[in-house]
């Protein structure tokens, strides 16, 4: 059965700083990785969807990339700021349904 | 950019009611998600659908049942709401496995 973790579940970082949360998931059969954003009581925003053909994806200061062969996919965030505070949840698509990870709780200190 | 909408923000039902939870979406997309959101459970499937007047379970159907009499709408139904069903309400959609989902911004529902 897949399962997806985040590490850490969560992150304290000064504004500015560039940082890298973490995604692993146990089979690599996927057919593709999600990174979203949720912010406390809302629904999720995604930020960047990943084929498992490819091997990375760009949005602005955003940047997922995904080894399959390994299990891992990072979200590179560069330059923080205190609006990128959230919960940031990955999801991998199996068999036609996502299965979340735990989440990264991120908070940006101004 | 497509739209999820979800009826309701809030929600406060006593034990024993009926509740229908409302999902619109505007994109013509085939597929259709309710999930629950727990602190400490993460997100959870409970009922899915691929085509109009289809439905798979989830990992938690126990206690949901779901509706999809139009493509664009996708209800899902407390049979009779009890408290450990208060939970955050997530729908989403996909046009296909490449696309990705899109997610509603969600139903929080309170069972007293």
């Amino acid at each position: 059965k897949q399962e997806v973790t985040q590490i850490p579940a969560a992150l304290s970082v000064p504004e500015g700083e560039n940082l890298v949360l973490n995604c692993s998931f146990t089979d690599s059969a996927i057919y593709n990785l999600q990174w979203f954003r949720q912010d406390p009581g809302k629904g999720l925003t995604s930020l960047l969807l990943i084929q498992s053909s490819q091997r990375e994806q760009t949005s602005g200061r955003l940047n997922a990339s995904l080894d399959k062969s390994s299990g891992r996919s990072t979200l590179y965030i560069a330059a923080s700021q205190p609006g990128d505070s959230a919960t940031y949840l990955c999801a991998a698509l199996e068999l036609g349904k996502l299965i979340f990870g735990q989440g990264t709780t991120l908070q940006v200190k101004p | 950019d497509v739209k999820v909408t979800q009826s309701s923000r809030y929600l406060v039902k006593r034990t024993g009611e009926k509740v229908f939870l409302e999902c619109v979406q505007d994109m013509d997309h085939e597929n259709m998600f309710w999930y629950r959101q727990d602190p400490g459970l993460g997100l959870r499937l409970i009922y899915f659908s691929y085509d109009v007047k289809m439905k798979e379970k989830g990992d938690i159907p126990e206690g949901y049942s779901v509706s999809r009499e139009k493509k664009e709408r996708f209800s899902l139904i407390l049979e009779s709401a009890s408290t450990n069903q208060t939970s955050m309400y997530l729908c989403a959609s996909s046009l296909g496995p490449d696309r990705g989902y899109t997610f509603g911004s969600g139903t929080r529902l309170t069972v007293v």
